[in-house]
């Protein structure tokens, strides 16, 4: 069975800009959660989507948005970026509804300049 | 947010020799997971606990959820060269609903 996938695996953009980053979980997972990964906070939860819908959020401003489709497949949007969010993003699935082993995928790494 | 604390922060040890990592919380967990990192990857889970007291082995890797569901332990026999990386404790409340609270990680170096 194919694991996490997450694209790009690298982006560089500039301050201010928006990016995209998209995660597809484990084939009949239906529940992806975000982390953003920095050396100085360590791993972090941003959020949770499960059946498209939100379902559980972490600390984190409002530049920070996802969505999940129908085929589980999830995306994770930052707009204006800023100098500290570079970082390795990071999506994990899970079965959802109570099954809570998280799998991870390799990350997308962020730099902002 | 909140974290784990997580220790030791990092270990250097003989090929061969045995690991012992904890991590704990002012808060109960119902469910916790141990996970390994390798540079430039995402976690890999590892062992995952979901009742107090129970031990659990995967291998050389043993862990264990605290009585007190506020700890856990992770233990790795024989270590060898493949062993070295970041291993990390993820904690889970009822619900899930602050997502896994990750601890600092344990940095795993082995001399041969």
């Amino acid at each position: 069975k194919a694991g996490v996938t997450q694209t790009p695996r690298y982006l560089i953009k500039t301050r201010g800009q928006q990016v995209t980053l998209s995660c597809s979980p484990i084939s009949g997972h239906r529940s992806v959660s975000w982390y953003q990964q920095t050396p100085g906070q360590g791993l972090q939860f941003l959020f949770e989507y499960f059946s498209e819908t939100q379902r559980n959020k972490g600390n984190f401003p409002g530049r920070f948005s996802g969505r999940q489709f129908s085929n589980s497949r999830s995306e994770m949007n930052v707009s204006t970026l800023e100098l500290g969010d570079s970082a390795l993003y990071l999506c994990a699935s899970s079965l959802g509804g109570g099954e809570y082993e998280q799998y991870f995928g390799p990350g997308t790494r962020l730099t902002v300049t | 947010g909140q974290q784990l604390n997580q220790s030791p922060q990092s270990m250097f040890i003989q090929e061969g020799e045995d690991v012992s990592m904890n991590c704990t919380s002012s808060s109960i967990f119902n469910t916790w997971l141990w996970y390994k990192q390798d540079p430039g990857e995402g976690p890999v889970l590892l062992i995952a606990l979901y009742k107090a007291g129970e031990l659990t082995s995967n291998g050389r890797l043993t862990a264990q959820f605290g009585i007190t569901r506020k700890d856990s332990f992770l233990n790795i026999s024989a270590s060898i060269p493949s062993d070295v990386g970041i291993y990390f404790c993820a904690g889970l409340r009822g619900g899930g609903a602050d997502g896994l609270t990750f601890g600092k990680g344990t940095h795993l170096i082995i001399q041969p």
